[in-house]
């Protein structure tokens, strides 16, 4: 089965900095990978998704690349604020109708 | 619009009680996802429906658990006899298209449910 491995669980970086998330994947290439953002006590929101053919995506502060030889997506949040604090999920789907598989997220403190 | 409506948010109950769990998603929207969040496993999926009519429930844990789509707008998750490792939370999720179509998936607040 699929398995998705996101780096450690907490990640601290100063605000201002660039925060780097990992999301590492065995077995199948997915054909595609969502990124979500989930604040305490609520459920996650969608971000951004990437293609498999696809090498980056960017929105606003945020770029995901993917790297299929890799088998792994980068997430970056630039310029990062202490609002940027919460957990960030990766999901892929490998074809199909098959259904998003998530990682068990990272989770992202900026500190001011 | 208001989202996906989930009911309760927050449910404490006995072992070996019953437990029903609601949801609403978002108008228009043909799939319903059903995730269970711990700690431990992170985020794992149900079960979930395509034009009300279940896909793939294998990934509810055992008999115990049951979900429901009476139609487009409504869906259960019931667990009975409840037992405290169900203790998580439990989102309701809703997309337009297939459960592998190039669409996000809308959260909703989630039910945190404890069982004693």
């Amino acid at each position: 089965s699929q398995k998705i491995e996101q780096n450690s669980e907490a990640l601290n970086i100063q605000e201002g900095k660039t925060a780097t998330l990992t999301c590492n994947y065995t077995n199948y290439s997915p054909a595609y990978l969502q990124w979500y953002r989930q604040d305490p006590g609520r459920g996650p929101v969608f971000l951004l998704l990437i293609r498999e053919n696809e090498k980056e995506k960017r929105k606003e502060r945020l770029k995901v690349t993917f790297d299929t030889t890799l088998k792994q997506s980068l997430f970056h949040i630039t310029a990062s604020q202490p609002a940027d604090s919460a957990t960030y999920l990766c999901a892929l789907v490998i074809s199909g109708n098959t259904p998003l598989v998530f990682g068990k997220g990272t989770r992202l403190s900026v500190i001011a | 619009d208001a989202g996906v409506i989930q009911s309760p948010r927050h449910e404490v109950t006995e072992m070996g009680q019953e437990v029903t769990l609601r949801c609403k998603p978002i108008s228009g929207h043909n799939s319903l996802f059903w995730y269970r969040q711990t700690m431990m496993r992170g985020l794992e999926l149900l079960i979930y429906f395509n034009n009300n009519v279940p896909i793939d429930d294998s990934g509810m844990p055992e008999d115990r658990f049951s979900a429901k789509m009476p139609n487009a707008s409504f869906s259960t998750l019931k667990i009975q006899p409840s037992e405290p490792r169900d203790s998580a939370v439990y989102f309701c999720a809703s997309s337009s298209g297939l459960a592998g179509a190039y669409n996000e998936q809308f959260f909703g607040p989630g039910t945190r449910l404890t069982v004693l």
